[in-house]
């Protein structure tokens, strides 16, 4: 009865690398969400996405971050040249159904440092 | 759009002292709100919940929240805390209706229980 599992937990990338963060939502979750915390600062929502479908991703940065959610596996966050401002940890949360209501289920988190 | 705000960035209490973290929201809409804990390097936990009915909530580990639409304020209460309650506590706020599922995060309160 596992939830949410995100991972790597830590991640330490060199400026001008690609970071994968992967989540596996709770079985039987189809609705992927991911936030990024920065120090001091609470979550920060950056998209939301279905099954093959990203639903909303206004909070993702223009450029050098995406995300995916395939039929099969996991979904990715992926930041591509990543620069020290995206040191952050990055949550994943993932829900049964659609609907502000429905209790989303948290991860632990990725914490990405970028040296 | 909606916001949050956490009056308290830290509240250190002594434990079995009744403690009161502020939550006070901004939106145009109606909302759902929620408490959420994170201890240590860990994820999110959802503490308890506002959608609708009684204003007083009542969630796990002995808190309750009073949603109060007058003062749109979602304040979370524990009579007498544990030392075990020291870690950082969110308000968040999603809309209630309009489809969109992501949730809006204060800056969150970091409760410290003192011996």
């Amino acid at each position: 009865n596992a939830g949410v599992m995100q991972n790597p937990r830590h991640l330490v990338r060199r400026r001008g690398q690609e970071a994968r963060l992967r989540c596996s939502p709770v079985k039987g979750h189809s609705h992927v969400y991911w936030y990024r915390q920065l120090p001091e600062e609470g979550l920060k929502f950056m998209v939301y996405l279905q099954k093959e479908n990203i639903i909303d991703e206004s909070g993702m940065p223009k450029e050098r971050f995406s995300a995916e959610f395939p039929k099969e596996g996991p979904s990715i966050l992926r930041i591509q040249q990543v620069v020290r401002g995206d040191s952050a940890a990055y949550f994943c949360a993932s829900s049964p159904s659609q609907g502000a209501n429905t209790e989303a289920f948290f991860g632990q988190g990725t914490r990405l440092t970028v040296v | 759009a909606q916001s949050v705000t956490q009056l308290d960035s830290q509240v250190p209490v002594f434990e079995e002292a009744p403690v009161e973290l502020r939550c006070n929201y901004s939106s145009s809409v109606s909302v759902y709100l929620f408490w959420y804990v994170q201890y240590p390097n860990q994820g999110l936990q959802l503490l308890l919940k506002y959608l609708s009915g009684s204003t007083l909530v009542k969630g796990i580990n002995g808190f309750e929240a009073e949603f109060n639409k007058s003062q749109t304020s979602f304040h979370l209460r524990k009579p007498s805390v544990h030392i075990s309650d020291t870690a950082e506590y969110f308000c968040a706020v999603g809309r209630a209706q309009g489809g969109s599922e992501k949730l809006v995060f204060g800056k969150g309160t970091k409760l410290t229980v003192n011996p």
